[in-house]
């Protein structure tokens, strides 16, 4: 079974500030992706990031990137240069190969004026 | 760019009654099609993988006679929830994996907006 854990329940930064989110997740498979994803109020759930576990390099998007350490089995989300847009709850998640994705709890985060 | 629409948003309902929520593909084909309910500030639980033309793979836990999944065609998916009950208010949210869109090694994969229900 795959687990993904979240220890952050909420966290906040101020705006133009960097945010660390963290998760590390279970798993005995060698081939899976990872993500982020971003649920603002809307309850839309919006892809932020995604990490091919196959791939060493750590993947970016604009402000966002991960820092993936697969031994550790971690997978954390940092996001530069904070926007108040960025206030919104946010999902580490794992897919299989069947394309099932696997949840952790959620990380609040708010970005303070 | 790849739309899953959700119909209805949001519907109320007596206790004991049927619901169907629709998941639609708007403009790209889905053979497989995820479905996940989450409770309030919790995360999303998956239920059940629907595959057009097949009997949906529940998760475990999950009560199959209780939430119906029915994948008739490329581009809609439909959850019934039998029998409702107000433990069974949730929001219920689908995703559908473009069946010829590849990113990397795995079909790309889009939310649709939710389905909040409330059972009275």
């Amino acid at each position: 079974a795959q687990t993904v854990t979240q220890s952050q329940p909420e966290m906040s930064v101020q705006e133009a500030e960097t945010v660390t989110l963290s998760c590390t997740y279970d798993t005995s498979e060698n081939n899976y992706y990872l993500f982020w994803y971003k649920q603002p109020p809307s309850r839309q759930m919006i892809l932020v990031i995604r990490q091919e576990a196959y791939k060493q390099q750590n993947a970016t998007e604009n402000r966002f990137s991960v820092n993936f350490q697969k031994a550790a089995k971690s997978f954390s989300l940092k996001i530069s240069d904070s926007q108040l847009g960025d206030t919104a709850m946010y999902f580490c998640a794992f897919m299989r190969a069947g394309n099932q994705f696997y949840f952790g709890t959620g990380t609040s985060l708010t970005v303070i004026p | 760019g790849a739309v899953v629409s959700q119909h209805p948003s949001w519907v109320i309902c007596k206790s004991g009654t049927s619901v169907k929520i629709e998941c639609r593909s708007l403009d790209f084909q889905a053979t497989t099609m995820f479905w996940y309910r989450q409770f309030p500030k919790q995360s999303l639980m998956l239920m059940a993988t629907s595959n057009e033309g097949s009997k949906a793979t529940y998760e475990q836990g999950v009560e199959k006679d209780k939430f119906l999944i029915n994948h008739a065609s490329l581009t809609l998916s439909t959850l019934t929830v039998t029998s409702a009950h107000p433990e069974d208010s949730s929001f219920y949210i689908c995703s559908a994996r473009d069946s010829w869109r590849e990113v990397s090694s795995y079909n790309e994969q889009f939310f649709g907006p939710g389905t909040r229900l409330t059972v009275l």
